[in-house]
């Protein structure tokens, strides 16, 4: 995990409250990127970005948003739009796009 | 539609046993082949990472294999802890952008 830190560990709503996760780094690298984990499928992009205020969306950013105003800060919301919120969410950062992925710790939503 | 399959779902070998992963993969083109290891709750952390010219690179415990032609790859555990207890992770990096395409991953259990 080192030098990523998401927060927090484990995260509770209602549903149709807007919530956002958390993800520092300090790593100095410039490419960071969100996921989602559900049980039995692989984990999906869903947001990234290569460069502070700038970000892209990847397979399943409805009903998410993101914003990159520092290098060390990529914070993920989940707003009331997305129909199935509850998963483990996990940000990763690499020195660049093409390069190596490291993960954070993750974050566990349930929305009820 | 690119796309990484991993076998078995899930393992279950004694501690001192030596299992072998599977990863089949579509990506094309392709650019590198990662194996993750991740425990329950927390983020994966890479074990190898492979490109198109490497057959096979150890860590440890760990060797993978890969051939590029099949597009198959193996994970190696030998000599198996229970530590080692955990899911497994095939990732898939293409050529273009950012592509990378996460495998549903092999849950191993070791037992003592």
């Amino acid at each position: 995990d080192g030098g990523i830190t998401q927060s927090p560990k484990y995260l509770f709503r209602k549903e149709g409250q807007n919530v956002t996760l958390s993800c520092e780094q300090n790593l100095n690298h410039d490419a960071m990127y969100w996921y989602r984990q559900d049980p039995g499928q692989g984990l999906r992009l869903i947001y990234y970005s290569q460069i502070v205020n700038d970000f892209q969306k990847g397979d399943i950013a409805e009903g998410y948003s993101v914003s990159r105003e520092k290098k060390e800060s990529f914070p993920l919301t989940v707003t009331s739009a997305q129909k199935n919120p509850t998963a483990f969410y996990l940000c990763a950062t690499s020195v660049s796009v093409s390069y190596e992925q490291y993960f954070g710790p993750g974050t566990r939503l349930t929305v009820t | 539609k690119n796309q990484v399959e991993q076998s078995p779902q899930s393992l279950i070998i004694l501690e001192g046993k030596n299992c072998t992963l599977q990863c089949n993969y579509t990506v094309s083109p392709f650019s590198n082949l990662r194996w993750y290891k991740q425990d329950t709750g927390r983020g994966p952390v890479s074990l190898t990472i492979m490109t198109f010219s490497e057959n096979t690179k150890s860590n440890g415990r760990y060797t993978a294999t890969l051939d590029a032609d099949t597009k198959q790859s193996s994970l190696h555990i030998t000599a198996s802890q229970l530590s080692d207890s955990a899911s497994y992770i095939c990732v898939v990096k293409g050529n273009y952008g950012q592509n990378f395409v996460f495998g549903p991953g092999t849950r191993l259990s070791v037992l003592p």
